[in-house]
């Protein structure tokens, strides 16, 4: 029983193209987040949404486009792929907006060509 | 702004050594301080964590207490197992608002046999 899924867990894809990561939480949660992790393991928050509201939002290119369809969900789409959008994107939930405690996805490791 | 200062790794022990990993904070208020682990291409996991001064955060044999005189959240083991082989990042979350994690640039330690 997955908390929290990603897919896909690994993604290969030219520069200039566009693609999406899903994340889907079965743990009742109302926020979910998104985060980048670098190559050297540096990880940073991108968005966070509660209840379906944007509620966090860092300093990320337009290019990145976060959706949350309902509650259980929040996908992550990017237009125009960069060489340096290359990482490993976590998907993260939890209960309440103030909560620091995070359940983490498994990540997918994102390659732009 | 909020910040968290880790020491550098990576750190490499033998079974049954002794394990500190420092973390040192910056914040404004009384922020909740927490320990993550990522296990080898796994998500991060919540290890421990503490809300106020002088609590004690412990969970599988690690163990960190919350010092607002030094602003330290340094993790400790007494006796680390191979199994232990992973990266640790140190965290903060400050109280009230629409929060987020801050986290330090993580600890990667290799325990061998």
């Amino acid at each position: 029983d997955t908390a929290v899924s990603q897919t896909p867990k690994y993604l290969v894809t030219q520069m200039g193209n566009d693609k999406s990561i899903k994340c889907e939480q079965n743990l009742g949660h109302d926020t979910m987040y998104w985060y980048k992790q670098d190559s050297k393991k540096f990880l940073k928050i991108m968005f966070s949404y509660n209840n379906k509201e944007l509620i966090i939002n860092e300093t990320v290119p337009n290019r990145f486009s976060p959706k949350s369809p309902d509650k259980a969900h929040l996908n992550l789409h990017i237009n125009s792929l960069e060489l340096g959008d290359s990482a490993v994107y976590f998907c993260a939930s939890s209960q309440g907006r103030t909560s620091g405690r995070q359940y983490f996805g498994p990540g997918t490791r994102l390659t732009v060509t | 702004g909020n910040s968290v200062t880790q020491m550098e790794g990576p750190v490499t022990l033998s079974e049954e050594a002794f394990l500190t990993i420092n973390c040192t904070y910056t914040a404004t208020g009384y922020p909740s301080l927490f320990w993550y682990v990522q296990y080898p291409g796994e998500g991060l996991q919540l290890l421990l964590k503490a809300t106020k001064a002088d609590d004690k955060g412990s969970n599988k044999g690690f163990e960190a207490t919350y010092r607002k005189e030094t602003t330290s959240f340094h993790l400790e083991k007494g006796s680390v197992q191979v199994s232990d082989s992973a990266v640790y990042f140190c965290a903060l979350s400050r109280q009230g608002g629409s929060e987020k994690l801050v986290f330090g640039k993580g600890t990667k330690l290799t325990v061998n046999p």
